[in-house]
């Protein structure tokens, strides 16, 4: 089975501190995304990558950042957390063609 | 870009009964994949069962099937004898092998089994 992991469930963090949310996956797949989800807005993806060092942005890349150095890792800043960026975070990955496998998820508050 | 639309914002259903979530889609496109997923109150988003465009046979996994209807763009969710465990918000998700990397998520809807 597919296991994507994340760094963190909870997070809760001050206004303008720099965020680093981390997602692994173990199934050796090139694509990873993160997506951000929020209450009656569904998924909004933030950005993804194709291959290590690539990235793309998605729909709302403003104020975050994305690296990724290894094929299993794809990680999301945050440069300047603000509460507008409270949210569910999700990472997932995805084989050439199928679906995406979604990680648990990290709830983040910005106080 | 596609757009995927799910018009029920709440369902309910009644333990034991059958639901049925309706999804539709628009694209121009003649290969592509569909999905459906299920998120749980505060747990991981998982993926219930998935139907390529190609094929014509509509998808089952073992309670859940879907009804895709290419022609009208639509690809319903029905859940048979409902169990409480079902209870859920549910995302219906549509791939582009065009594109390769765009998945396009509907809004969702949240299901409530009555005991």
């Amino acid at each position: 089975d597919v296991k994507v992991t994340q760094s963190s469930r909870y997070l809760v963090k001050r206004t303008g501190e720099k965020v680093f949310l981390e997602c692994v996956q173990d199934m050796d797949h090139e694509n990873m995304f993160w997506y951000r989800q929020d209450p009656g807005l569904g998924l909004r993806l933030i950005y993804f990558s194709y291959d290590v060092k690539m990235k793309e942005k998605g729909d709302i890349p403003e104020g975050y950042s994305v690296s990724r150095e290894k094929k299993e890792r794809f990680s999301l800043i945050l440069e300047s957390a603000s509460t507008n960026q409270t949210s569910m975070y999700l990472c997932a990955s995805t084989p050439p063609r199928g679906p995406q496998f979604f990680g648990p998820g990290t709830r983040l508050t910005v106080l | 870009a596609q757009t995927v639309t799910q018009s029920q914002p709440e369902m309910s259903v009644q333990e034991a009964e059958t639901v049925t979530l309706s999804c539709t889609y628009d694209t121009s496109e003649s290969d592509y994949y569909l999905f459906w997923y299920k998120q749980p109150p505060s747990r991981q988003m998982i993926l219930v069962i998935r139907q390529e465009a190609y094929k014509q046979q509509n998808a089952t996994e073992n309670r859940f099937s879907v009804n895709f209807q290419k022609a009208a763009k639509s690809f319903s969710l029905k859940i048979s004898d409902s169990q409480l465990g079902d209870a859920a918000m549910y995302f219906c998700a549509y791939r582009s092998p065009l594109g390769g990397n765009q998945f396009y998520f509907g809004t969702g809807t949240s299901l409530t089994v009555i005991p």
